[in-house]
């Protein structure tokens, strides 16, 4: 099994739906984010969890929420679909006490969101 | 915020050495330099990781000069499968938590040919 777990792989919706992305995790670590990719870009960071108590805005927020429900579940939602919000989302965590300023992400497989 | 510099592709043959060199001028005292590799329509892969000097590991070995405003990447004898975007990312370290937030920017695109 994969320790970052992604669902759905693959989602078509229309404008206006709401939507939400699950991502689970065995590798017992604190941290999670959710990053954008969009067709020859790069990632980009909507939002990042430390812990359950703590979850912070990234670059891209605007028009996502998020819901941290257990150390090992980091939910991504879109209250409102938009056709700019198609794209392909992944989760990743990461361990911040493996080595100070060492963060590696372990990332997902990735969903990709179609928005008609 | 620590920004990275990249060249936006590279061309290579198999058997070949590839270097890819990022910029990051405003590396803070505390932030790691780290290599990702990412195939299409997969979430990208950590390759290798260094804070200053030189790191190899069985993929790649990471080049960083003292003054760490640039690191290369090197991947000996390059295959087919090489083929992929190439991230670098310097650990941006947030002043008033201590925190890092990880800031991808657009990566490589290494192309291997036969």
């Amino acid at each position: 099994d994969a320790d970052v777990t992604q669902t759905p792989r693959n989602r078509i919706t229309k404008t206006g739906k709401r939507i939400m992305l699950e991502c689970s995790q065995t590798k017992g670590h604190d941290r999670m984010y959710w990053y954008r990719q969009d067709p020859g870009l790069g990632l980009r960071l909507i939002y990042y969890s430390f812990d359950v108590k703590d979850i912070n805005k990234g670059e891209i927020s605007d028009g996502y929420s998020v819901s941290r429900q257990a150390q090992a579940k980091f939910s991504l939602s879109l209250e409102s679909a938009i056709p700019n919000q198609t794209a392909l989302y992944f989760c990743a965590t990461s361990d911040p006490y493996r080595e100070p300023g060492a963060n590696v992400l372990t990332f997902g497989a990735g969903s990709r969101l179609t928005v008609l | 915020l620590a920004k990275t510099t990249q060249p936006i592709s590279m061309d290579s043959y198999e058997g070949q050495e590839v270097n890819i060199t990022c910029s990051h001028n405003n590396i803070a005292t505390n932030d790691y330099i780290t290599w990702y590799q990412q195939f299409p329509s997969q979430g990208p892969r950590f390759i290798i990781q260094g804070y200053k000097t030189k790191v190899t590991n069985e993929v790649a070995s990471l080049f960083i000069p003292a003054d760490r405003k640039s690191s290369t990447l090197s991947l000996p004898r390059v295959s087919l499968s090489d083929t992929a975007v190439y991230y670098c990312l310097v650990g941006d370290t947030a002043m008033n938590t201590g925190f890092q937030k990880l800031v991808f920017g657009t990566g490589t695109r290494l192309l291997v040919s036969p």
